[in-house]
C-alpha cells in the first residue's frame, strides 16, 4: 500500500521554465491538498481540492496552477518558475468525513536557479 | 484570521530529559489541534490529536492537553530518546465550514546521547 506518492523527488530549473508536479494517492480520500515548506514559515497551503473536478486557492496560490482530472492525482503546475518557487512541496490527503488528519507524502525538493 | 505560533528552536536535550514545545493558537469556532513529526527526509506524520477543550491527545509518550482558556496545545514528553529527533509542528484542523489547515513553523528537537 504506497499511500500518498509525489514525484519527482528532486529537480532544479532554470527560470522561466516550467513543470509538473504529480501526487497520487490509493486510498480514496476526497481531499488533497499542496503545501510548500520554507525555512522559518512552517507549511503554508498552495491550493487544494475537494474532490474530483474541484481546485480552491490556498494561502499562496499565485504561480501555481492545479488539476484533479481524477480523483486520485492531484497535479501542480508552475508555468515559468521562479526562484521564489525554490521550496520543498508536499502533497496531504485526507477524508471527507475524516478531514481532520491528513496523510503527507514524502516531499519533492525544487530548486530554481 | 486563524493561525498558530509555536515555540521557536532549535530545541538540543539531552536523552531522558523533559521536552516542552508551546504552541498556541488563534481561532473562530472549536477547531481540532495537532501534532505532526517530521523526520529527516520523510513527510509529516501524525502524533497525536485533540477534538475539543480539555481533551488529552497522546502517542509514544507524548501527550498535549487542548486548553480553551490559554488557547494552548504544548507538547510534552517525560523522557525524549534519540529516535525522537525530528521537526515537531503544532496544527489548527478545520471548522466545520472550513477545510484549510494552519501549521506551526515548526520546532527542530536534537536528543543526545
Amino acid at each position: 500500500n504506497a499511500g500518498v506518492t509525489q514525484t519527482p523527488k528532486f529537480r532544479v530549473l532554470k527560470t522561466g521554465q516550467s513543470m509538473t508536479l504529480l501526487c497520487a494517492q490509493d486510498m480514496n480520500h476526497e481531499y488533497m491538498y499542496w503545501y510548500r515548506q520554507d525555512p522559518g514559515m512552517g507549511l503554508r497551503l498552495i491550493h487544494y481540492s475537494v474532490g474530483e473536478g474541484t481546485t480552491a486557492k490556498g494561502e499562496v496560490p499565485d504561480g501555481y496552477n492545479v488539476s484533479r482530472l481524477k480523483k486520485q492525482n492531484f497535479l501542480l503546475g508552475l508555468e515559468s518558475a521562479a526562484p521564489s518557487q525554490t521550496s520543498v512541496y508536499f502533497c496531504a490527503t485526507g477524508q471527507q468525513l475524516a478531514k481532520n488528519i491528513q496523510y503527507f507524502g514524502a516531499g519533492t525538493r525544487l530548486s530554481v536557479l | 484570521g486563524d493561525s498558530v505560533t509555536q515555540m521557536e528552536g532549535p530545541v538540543t536535550l539531552s536523552e531522558e530529559a523533559f521536552l516542552t514545545i508551546n504552541c498556541t493558537y488563534t481561532a473562530t469556532g472549536y477547531p481540532s489541534l495537532f501534532w505532526y513529526v517530521q523526520y529527516p527526509g520523510e513527510g509529516l506524520q501524525l502524533l497525536l490529536k485533540a477534538t475539543k477543550a480539555d481533551d488529552k491527545g497522546s502517542n509514544k509518550g507524548f501527550e498535549a492537553t487542548y486548553r480553551k482558556e490559554t488557547t494552548s496545545f504544548h507538547l510534552e514528553k517525560g523522557s525524549v530518546q534519540v529516535s525522537d529527533s525530528a521537526v515537531y509542528f503544532c496544527a489548527l484542523g478545520p471548522t466545520s465550514t472550513g477545510n484549510q489547515f494552519y501549521f506551526g513553523t515548526g520546532t527542530s528537537l536534537t536528543v543526545i546521547p
